[in-house]
């Protein structure tokens, strides 16, 4: 168990559909990031926050969305789902930004949209 | 844009046969470069950060080092337990954003 905890493990949803995942950071940690990882991309950076503000986008579509909570835990919004948002999506988080630190690394929330 | 390449994509090896895994990578100014481990199913496993070229770090039969081009994961003597996906990372000076390479798949075999 890596401290980060990510629900739910597996979901299942149609086209069009919107669903939302959650993640809470390993204690102590403040800052949280959301990655996508598809089978032909790898690992791609969606959005960080720290301590309830975002700091950092990549390549997060608008139909995506997220926010971190006054207690650090941290949604991700995905709406009018498209069967190519059928990925894992991770959350990780960290003590401090960046600064060369490794991260904590969930589970993983394995999307499918059929 | 910070560009990260590993390679190769899958390596076979057998137990006890040592092989290096190579990240070459292109950044403006390297705040730091990381290793991580991912067995299926699962989130990556942090394993190292490189900050300066020079620079090496041990873990078990894992060694790490860093140029100014690029980064190696040496594995000595490997065993069956180390087979799992080995991402390489980097991180630029003044940004959030961690960039990943799309990894190292590695079996060994008994």
């Amino acid at each position: 168990d890596s401290g980060v905890t990510q629900t739910p493990k597996h979901l299942i949803t149609a086209t069009g559909q919107r669903v939302t995942l959650r993640c809470s950071p390993r204690s102590g940690d403040l800052s949280v990031y959301w990655y996508q990882q598809s089978l032909d991309q790898g690992l791609q950076f969606l959005i960080q926050y720290y301590n309830g503000e975002e700091r950092a986008k990549g390549n997060i579509l608008e139909r995506f969305s997220a926010q971190q909570f006054p207690d650090l835990h941290s949604e991700l919004n995905l709406s009018s789902l498209e069967l190519g948002d059928s990925a894992l999506y991770f959350c990780a988080s960290s003590l401090r930004q960046g600064d060369g630190y490794g991260y904590t690394f969930g589970s993983g929330t394995r999307l499918t949209v059929v | 844009e910070d560009q990260v390449t590993q390679s190769p994509e899958a390596l076979r090896l057998q137990e006890g046969e040592s092989s290096s895994l190579n990240c070459s990578y292109t950044v403006s100014g390297l705040r730091g470069l990381f290793w991580y481990r991912q067995d299926p199913g699962k989130g990556p496993e942090f394993l190292f950060t490189l900050y300066s070229a020079g620079e090496e770090k041990e873990k078990e039969r894992l060694k790490a080092t860093l140029t100014k081009k690029e980064s190696f994961l040496h594995i000595t003597a490997p065993k069956p337990e180390d087979s799992a996906t080995y991402l390489c990372a980097v991180q630029a000076q003044g940004y959030q954003k961690v960039t990943f390479g799309t990894g190292t798949k590695l079996q060994v075999i008994p």
